[in-house]
């Protein structure tokens, strides 16, 4: 089945203690993206990713870190998370614009609190 | 930069009534139109897209959305809708061979079917 794998579904964690959220897909699709969910903003993209070792901020960088090693993962990383990263968080990925399948594929997301 | 104004944060409707969720963008260039559904705790669902061709785009679970580059809009409708729709939904708006692939997101509409 085509589908993009997030770990942990949920995460709580104390301020300062880094933490990695992983994410897989088996499509191999070239382009992957993070995005953070809040209430009353919708998403907002963190990070993206357009192939292996090409990666660049999105809206909403500041605090986080990706790596794109392999074509099929794209962790996210909070070295020191602080409670304004307490939200909802989605990993994506599709194939490029120029392809006619181009639509993200969504993980399930990752809920996560930092106390 | 595009964007996109999902006008209603709420809509309530009667079970087996019509729905319109309106979703209007703004882009300098062409772009691509996406509708995204989240049910409760899960991930986001794509619902229909358009890239190109017909104007008129039919989606899963008996939406359809029509592209209205004169109005910038691009509205979802059902012409019956049931208890599961029950959903928060999301316009979103990217433009093809940018640079970013990304998808910009409106901040959703919650419908709630009334029995």
């Amino acid at each position: 089945e085509a589908q993009v794998t997030q770990n942990p579904r949920y995460l709580i964690t104390v301020t300062g203690k880094k933490l990695t959220v992983t994410c897989s897909q088996n499509m191999n699709h070239e382009y992957m993206s993070w995005y953070r969910q809040d209430p009353g903003l919708g998403l907002r993209q963190i990070y993206y990713s357009m192939n292996v070792e090409v990666t660049d901020k999105g809206d909403v960088p500041e605090g986080y870190k990706v790596s794109r090693k392999e074509k099929r993962n794209f962790p996210l990383i909070l070295e020191s998370p602080s409670p304004n990263q307490t939200s909802l968080y989605f990993c994506a990925s599709s194939p490029l614009t120029a392809n006619t399948n181009y639509g993200y594929t969504f993980g399930s997301g990752t809920r996560l609190t930092v106390v | 930069a595009q964007s996109v104004t999902q006008l209603d944060s709420q809509v309530p409707v009667f079970e087996e009534a019509p729905v319109e969720l309106r979703c209007n963008y703004s882009s300098s260039v062409s772009v691509y139109l996406f509708w995204y559904v989240q049910y409760p705790n899960q991930g986001l669902q794509l619902l229909l897209k358009y890239l190109s061709g017909s104007t008129l785009v039919k989606g899963i679970n008996g939406f359809e959305a029509e592209f209205n580059k004169s109005q910038t809009s691009f509205h979802l409708r059902k012409p019956s809708v049931h208890i599961s729709d029950t959903a928060e939904y999301f316009c979103a708006v990217s433009v093809p061979n940018f640079g970013n692939e990304k998808l910009t997101f409106g901040t959703g509409t919650r419908l709630t079917i009334i029995p």
